[in-house]
């Protein structure tokens, strides 16, 4: 499609349950980002896929989070036993290239709510 | 630690007024600099993106990128209340595909 979707848009969990997000990225597009936002304004770097390839997982907490990227399917970002600190939005963007340009595009998010 | 800094505002112009929004950055070696807008409760819209040292204009939008003193401003002309948000500078560091995000600066426009 011509922009980045994400579903759910919103998603509450009880402590302790599994949250399960989706996206998929603008058509053409072989780049993807996870972001979380959790306060106002502050934007931490998940992890980025190069197609079904995990390119870049610096900032993925691995002890409760993992991601995927299949083929002719949206990505996925699953976290484990939920934490009252994982209530945050989280957002996706994708990009055509990560080169110079490489200009990200983000869908609306999925505000996860952790109670 | 890749540092990009803004100054969280709130910032106040009156309507056709100038609007200036400046972002500065420790990596020396960043090429890529962008400049989205985020309404309250909405997702990051990119709005410039610039990667030499100079003015790049659009529209109403002007970004000016300074890479020896470090900084990255956006000039919005004839500003509208319909500009009022919260506007996030991103630097791509050297050696880095991820942009490190600022916290944002809100902008005010009033009637």
């Amino acid at each position: 499609g011509e922009e980045v979707a994400q579903t759910p848009k919103h998603l509450v969990r009880g402590e302790g349950q599994k949250a399960k997000l989706y996206c998929a990225p603008i058509k053409g597009h072989s780049y993807v980002f996870w972001y979380q936002q959790v306060l106002k304004n502050e934007f931490k770097f998940l992890i980025s896929f190069q197609n079904e390839n995990v390119f870049d997982e610096t900032g993925m907490p691995k002890e409760r989070f993992s991601a995927k990227c299949l083929p002719n399917s949206p990505c996925s970002l699953e976290i484990q036993a939920t934490k009252l600190e994982d209530s945050a939005v989280y957002f996706c963007a994708s990009s055509l290239e990560v080169g110079t340009a490489g200009e990200q595009y983000f869908g609306p998010g999925t505000r996860l709510t952790v109670t | 630690q890749k540092e990009v800094e803004q100054n969280s505002g709130p910032l106040s112009v009156p309507e056709g007024a100038i609007a200036s929004l400046n972002c500065t950055y420790s990596d020396r070696g960043s090429q890529s600099f962008f400049w989205y807008r985020q309404y309250s409760g909405k997702s990051p819209e990119l709005i410039m993106s610039i990667y030499s040292n100079g003015d790049k204009e659009d529209g109403r939008f002007t970004a000016q990128l300074n890479k020896a003193s470090q900084y990255v401003s956006l000039l919005i002309r004839d500003s509208q209340p319909s500009d009022s948000a919260t506007y996030l500078c991103a630097v791509r560091p050297g050696g880095s595909y991820i942009p490190t995000f600022g916290r944002g600066t809100s902008l005010i426009v009033h009637p």
